[in-house]
């Protein structure tokens, strides 16, 4: 049974696509997370929600938009897809109670 | 603010050799401490965390990890390192009142036989 499950593993598209990443979590955790693990590796936060609420929206550009339509998941739609857009983009949760975050398998997502 | 440096991008080792892989930690407020693993085209893995219980703090797959507040370091440490080891090893700090976690740059650490 998958913690936190992605999907599409991968995704490949052009640049001026709209594309959306879901992120599903059956740990019945309260908080999600999207993160962004650049071609250095170096992961950084996007977005969090806790039981549906936005609570982190770092630096993002607009056309990044998260939507969560329950608690256990947390989706990513990106508008006018760019060439630097491309990364893995990480799921994760946490329960309320406790601070450390459960990663799902991550997403790679090539635009060209 | 908070921030992570882990020290040394790459760390080499040979198997059964002792693993040390080094991280400091720069936070305002008592921190909450994380180490990950990341295998090839995986996920993270949590390994172990620090939150303010015993400093030292014992993990999954043999690894360690000690809370030095007077130095702001949290290294990790296994003493016989197994091929299997070979990953990329994330450090990462969270503050209570966001949960969001701030890692550092990863040190890839590679096994040789």
């Amino acid at each position: 049974d998958t913690a936190v499950s992605q999907t599409p593993k991968y995704l490949v598209t052009q640049m001026g696509n709209d594309k959306s990443i879901k992120c599903e979590q059956n740990l019945g955790h309260d908080t999600m997370y999207w993160y962004k693990q650049d071609s250095k590796k170096f992961l950084k936060i996007m977005f969090s929600y806790n039981n549906k609420e936005l609570i982190i929206n770092e630096t993002v550009p607009n056309r990044f938009s998260p939507k969560s339509p329950d608690k256990a998941h947390l989706n990513l739609h990106i508008n006018s897809l760019e060439l630097g857009d491309s990364a893995v983009y990480f799921c994760a949760s946490s329960p309320n109670d406790a601070y450390e975050q459960y990663f799902g398998p991550g997403t790679r997502l090539t635009v060209t | 603010a908070q921030s992570v440096t882990q020290l040394g991008s790459h760390v080499s080792v040979s198997e059964g050799a002792l693993v040390l892989l080094r991280c400091n930690y720069s936070s305002s407020v008592p921190p909450y401490l994380f180490w990950y693993v990341q295998y090839p085209n995986q996920g993270l893995q949590l390994l172990l965390k620090y939150t303010s219980a015993a400093t030292l703090v014992k993990g999954i797959n043999g690894f360690e990890a000690e809370f030095k507040k007077s130095e702001t370091s949290f290294h990790l440490t296994k003493p016989s390192a197994h091929m299997s080891d070979a990953a990329e090893y994330f450090c990462a700090v969270s503050s209570s009142n966001t949960g969001k976690l701030i890692f550092g740059q990863g040190t890839t650490l590679q096994v040789k036989p």
